[in-house]
């Protein structure tokens, strides 16, 4: 299993870009790399994954380094309903998510 | 289309009693996981199924928790008997065998 690195915490002024940054040194090299959020209250949320090249959706765009060792999740304008704790992991095909602490992040109006 | 289910949502019990969780995974979803999810802590794997069969229960405490998946579709989870330590929130998520997992809201569980 990928050991992940996130920073504990993150504050962001809405509207703004959000970079939300992950170390992943350990890596094997067929896992991906999957972010998900948690919002308080809720189950975690699937935000994206990707392989090797970087990788975009509706909800945000994650940026991984040539050599794997790092990623990061884009959030393009951050929304007061994007604060959470936002996990970032990996594994491949339906490997059981492996969470550290993740980085909460807290938007500011 | 329809989330992961689980019920209840809160459950408060006193220790050495016991407690049973239910998850419904989203139709169709083949492989299904139980999580448990500490104060303050991200998500940690309890057990694993695909279809009715288990995967992965290397990090289940077997002496006082146990899981089913009957006819490949719910699932409960039970503690007995529980301890002050078991106090967590317990996920359920589901996937198709892809790298997207669907969690439903989880069981807030209280032991006293």
């Amino acid at each position: 299993d990928a050991k992940t690195t996130q920073p504990n915490s993150m504050e962001s002024n809405e509207e703004e870009p959000v970079h939300l940054p992950c170390n992943h040194s350990t890596i094997s090299g067929t896992d991906y790399i999957h972010w998900y959020r948690q919002l308080p209250s809720q189950g975690p949320e699937y935000v994206i994954h990707g392989l090797t090249s970087n990788v975009n959706n509706r909800m945000a765009s994650l940026a991984i380094a040539e050599d794997r060792k790092s990623s990061t999740l884009i959030l393009h304008r951050a929304t007061l309903r994007d604060a959470a704790v936002y996990y970032c992991t990996g594994g491949e095909g339906n490997t059981p998510l492996v969470f550290g602490k993740g980085t909460r992040l807290s938007v500011i109006a | 289309e329809a989330g992961v289910a689980q019920s209840p949502r809160y459950k408060i019990i006193e220790k050495r009693q016991s407690v049973a969780f239910w998850c419904n995974p989203i139709s169709g979803h083949a492989t299904l996981y139980w999580y448990q999810q500490i104060l303050g802590q991200g998500p940690k794997l309890l057990i694993q199924f695909q279809n009715n069969g288990v995967v992965d229960d290397s990090q289940l405490p077997k002496d006082r928790f146990s899981a089913e998946r009957l006819k490949g579709v719910d699932s409960t989870l039970k503690i007995q008997p529980a301890k002050l330590e078991d106090s967590a929130v317990y996920l359920c998520a589901s996937s198709l065998g892809g790298a997207q997992q669907y969690f439903g809201p989880g069981t807030r569980l209280t032991v006293t």
